[in-house]
């Protein structure tokens, strides 16, 4: 399984952008993208993906190198709420329901 | 959205006996549904994969006897952890996709055998 690494723990101030990064060196050409993230004691939530082109739906932006190689998940506004581990993860079908193999996440805090 | 729903949410048992987990698709139906254990400060594991009206796939590792999965309904699998010990403690999460579209999670069950 194509492997993901993310940095362990990232801090935000509230109301600013942050950017998460994700390397996925080893992506195949049909391997989709997703992020998911997991608020503390919940089940992940979806937050968005992508294949090749950048993304946008009302809960973040999705940034995908040229080489795909890496990407960069964008909250616009972080908010109290978007603390949480997020998750990137490759999967093979655009559903991710296949391969979905969670790595160790970033644990996001957010600073009033 | 679409709801993935797990039952119970806290469950605390006695070392040696058996615990059910239920988890269920309210307004989709689901073919498959995976089954994932989350240890405390850890990510989560793919446990299983439960297939309706067939056998569930494990993977590599999870005894198949001791975690017991039945998917007799297209909207229900559950999740049976045969004589628990204190090493079964875990946070167990399921999710499950609608024919197209993303894979939606249940809320999770904490296990705290004791």
């Amino acid at each position: 399984d194509a492997k993901t690494t993310q940095p362990n723990s990232m801090e935000s101030n509230e109301e600013e952008p942050v950017h998460l990064p994700c390397n996925h060196s080893t992506i195949s050409g049909t391997d989709y993208i997703h992020w998911y993230r997991q608020l503390p004691s919940q089940g992940p939530e979806y937050v968005i993906h992508g294949l090749t082109s950048n993304v946008n739906n009302r809960m973040a932006s999705l940034a995908i190198a040229e080489d795909r190689k890496s990407s960069t998940l964008i909250l616009h506004r972080a908010t109290l709420r978007d603390a949480a581990v997020y998750y990137c993860i490759l999967g093979s079908d655009q559903t991710g329901a296949n391969n979905l193999f969670f790595g160790t996440g970033t644990r996001l805090t957010v600073i009033p | 959205g679409a709801v993935v729903s797990q039952h119970p949410s806290r469950v605390i048992c006695k070392s040696g006996t058996s615990v059910k987990i239920e988890c269920r698709s309210l307004d989709f139906q689901a073919t498959t549904m995976f089954w994932y254990r989350q240890f405390p400060k850890q990510s989560l594991m793919l446990m299983a994969t439960s297939n309706e009206g067939s056998k569930a796939t494990y993977e590599q590792g999870v005894e198949k006897d001791k975690f017991l999965i039945n998917h007799a309904s297209l909207t229900l699998s559950t999740l049976t952890v045969t004589s628990a010990h204190p090493e079964d403690s875990s946070f167990y999460i399921c999710s499950a996709t609608p024919t197209s579209g993303e894979l939606f999670f249940g809320e999770g069950s904490r296990l705290t055998v004791l």
